[in-house]
C-alpha cells in the first residue's frame, strides 16, 4: 500500500490556481493515485485518479511524473467554495478500501 | 438519482449504551464500505461487504462492534456498550463494481453520522 505524505495546509485567494503535491515514494506498480475532496460536515468526494502522466477532467489536473513518486493535484482558478480538505491516496489492497492520511486543508479567501 | 444516505445524521449516546447506526447505498451497488472519521483525521477504513457477504471486518475496532448486510442492500453498523472512544462521525460508501485488486471503481460516500459517547 502506498503510503502518502501531503501539506498539512495551503491558503490562496480566489482566482488563483492551487497545486497541492503527494509524496508516494514507496508506491507499487499496481497503485493508482486518486485524491478526494471532503467538505465539512460531508463524506469526502472524489475528484481524480490517475496512473501516469496527465489526467483532466472538468473539477481539475493530476500530474504524474515517470517516477510515479510524486503526484500533483492544480485546482485552477479556486473560488470560496473550494475551501475543502483534500486527501490524496494509493490505491491499492486486497478489497479496495480507501487509505486515507490527515489531508490537505485548503484555505480560499476572497 | 439519489446518493448514499445515512441515518440517524447525529446521536448522542451515554457511555454504555447500544447504538444503530443505518446506510442506505445507492441502488445496484456491489460494495459497501463503513469508515470511521475522528475529529481532524481521515476517515479509517472499518470494514467492507460485497453484497451480503462481510468480506473483510480487519479494521473494526473491537468486538463492540458489528456490521451486517443481510439483503445485499441496506447495512447496519452496531456499536454495543459504547465508550468515549467511539465519538466520531461514522462514513458509508458505496461503489456499483466488486472490489479488488487493482479495482479503480469510485467510491459514493454518504453525509455520514456523527455519534458523540457522554
Amino acid at each position: 500500500l502506498a503510503k502518502t505524505t501531503q501539506p498539512i495546509s495551503m491558503d490562496s485567494y480566489e482566482g488563483q490556481e492551487v497545486n497541492i503535491t503527494c509524496s508516494h515514494n514507496n508506491i507499487a506498480t499496481n497503485d493508482y493515485i486518486t485524491w478526494y475532496q471532503q467538505f465539512p460536515s460531508q463524506g469526502p468526494r472524489f475528484i481524480i485518479q490517475g496512473y501516469k502522466t496527465k489526467v483532466t477532467n472538468e473539477v481539475a489536473s493530476l500530474f504524474i511524473p515517470a517516477d510515479r513518486k510524486s503526484s500533483t493535484l492544480s485546482l485552477p482558478r479556486v473560488s470560496l467554495s473550494d475551501t475543502a480538505v483534500y486527501y490524496c491516496l494509493g490505491l491499492t489492497d486486497s478489497w479496495g478500501k480507501l487509505q486515507f492520511g490527515a489531508g490537505t486543508q485548503v484555505v480560499v479567501t476572497p | 438519482g439519489a446518493g448514499v444516505s445515512q441515518s440517524p445524521r447525529y446521536k448522542v449516546a451515554k457511555r454504555g449504551q447500544d447504538v444503530a447506526l443505518r446506510c442506505d447505498p445507492i441502488s445496484g451497488h456491489v460494495s459497501l464500505f463503513w469508515y470511521q472519521q475522528a475529529l481532524g483525521q481521515g476517515p479509517e477504513f472499518l470494514t467492507y461487504f460485497q453484497n451480503e457477504a462481510q468480506l473483510d471486518k480487519s479494521g473494526l475496532p473491537s468486538d463492540r462492534f458489528f456490521a451486517e448486510r443481510p439483503e445485499g442492500s441496506v447495512s447496519t453498523l452496531k456499536i454495543q456498550r459504547t465508550q468515549q472512544e467511539d465519538s466520531a462521525v461514522y462514513l458509508c460508501a458505496s461503489s456499483l463494481e466488486l472490489a479488488g485488486p487493482l479495482n479503480t471503481d469510485t467510491q459514493y460516500f454518504g453525509p455520514g453520522t456523527r455519534l458523540t459517547v457522554l
